[in-house]
């Protein structure tokens, strides 16, 4: 157990819907990354936070949003969903947002678009 | 542009042998590899990581190894177990705390008994 949790677990929805993933950093960490793993693009960074502030930008689609909030748990919001968001979607966090802070992953939320 | 990728997808090895996975790297600017491994239905996990002013690390039963020249990057398990079986995956970065990270596509690891 990385200490890092999603919610949900799964999650099946139509096309055209909106959804929001849930992340609850390690205690003390500040910094938040979500990633999504999907089987034709591997792993790809999404976006980070810390303590709060957007700090770098992945390859996110303008209809992928996310936030972290003062209590460091962190959301991201996926509009207009099609087939091709189906995957599994990544929390990490960090002590800090330095380049060899450790990551420690969540267990993912699977997301899946009918 | 940049890209990580993996020289083999899949890797089948004797329980209790040596697994070496490879990776290369294209952007000679990454300043930070890590290696990381994900096992079935669970997230990755971070293995061990290299600054690029070093060579060579090492950890428990693990040992990374970068070669700037060629911009490769391997991952040495020594004594492979069954409990390593799992898709490993080579990240790069950039200096910068905001540089992106970029992973390469993962080599599957099997372990024969």
């Amino acid at each position: 157990d990385s200490g890092v949790t999603q919610t949900p677990k799964h999650l099946i929805t139509a096309t055209g819907q909106r959804v929001t993933l849930r992340c609850s950093p390690r205690s003390g960490d500040l910094s938040v990354y979500w990633y999504q793993q999907s089987l034709d693009q591997g792993l790809q960074f999404l976006i980070q936070y810390y303590n709060g502030e957007e700090r770098a930008k992945g390859n996110i689609l303008e209809r992928f949003s996310a936030q972290q909030f003062p209590d460091l748990h962190s959301e991201l919001n996926l509009s207009s969903l099609e087939l091709g968001d189906s995957a599994l979607y990544f929390c990490a966090s960090s002590v800090a947002p330095s380049e060899d802070n450790e990551q420690f992953f969540g267990p993912g939320t699977r997301l899946t678009v009918l | 542009g940049e890209s990580v990728g993996l020289h083999l997808p899949t890797l089948s090895v004797q329980e209790g042998d040596n697994s070496i996975i490879n990776c290369a790297y294209s952007n000679s600017a990454s300043d930070y590899f890590i290696w990381y491994k994900q096992e079935s239905g669970k997230g990755p996990q971070f293995i061990i990581d290299i600054r690029s002013n070093m060579d060579k690390r090492q950890g428990q039963r693990v040992t990374v190894l970068l070669n700037k020249t060629v911009k490769h990057l391997s991952l040495q398990i020594a004594a492979t177990q069954p409990g390593d079986s799992a898709v490993y995956f080579c990240a790069e970065k950039g200096y910068s705390s905001a540089s992106k990270i970029i992973f390469g596509s993962g080599t599957r690891l099997s372990i024969r008994p």
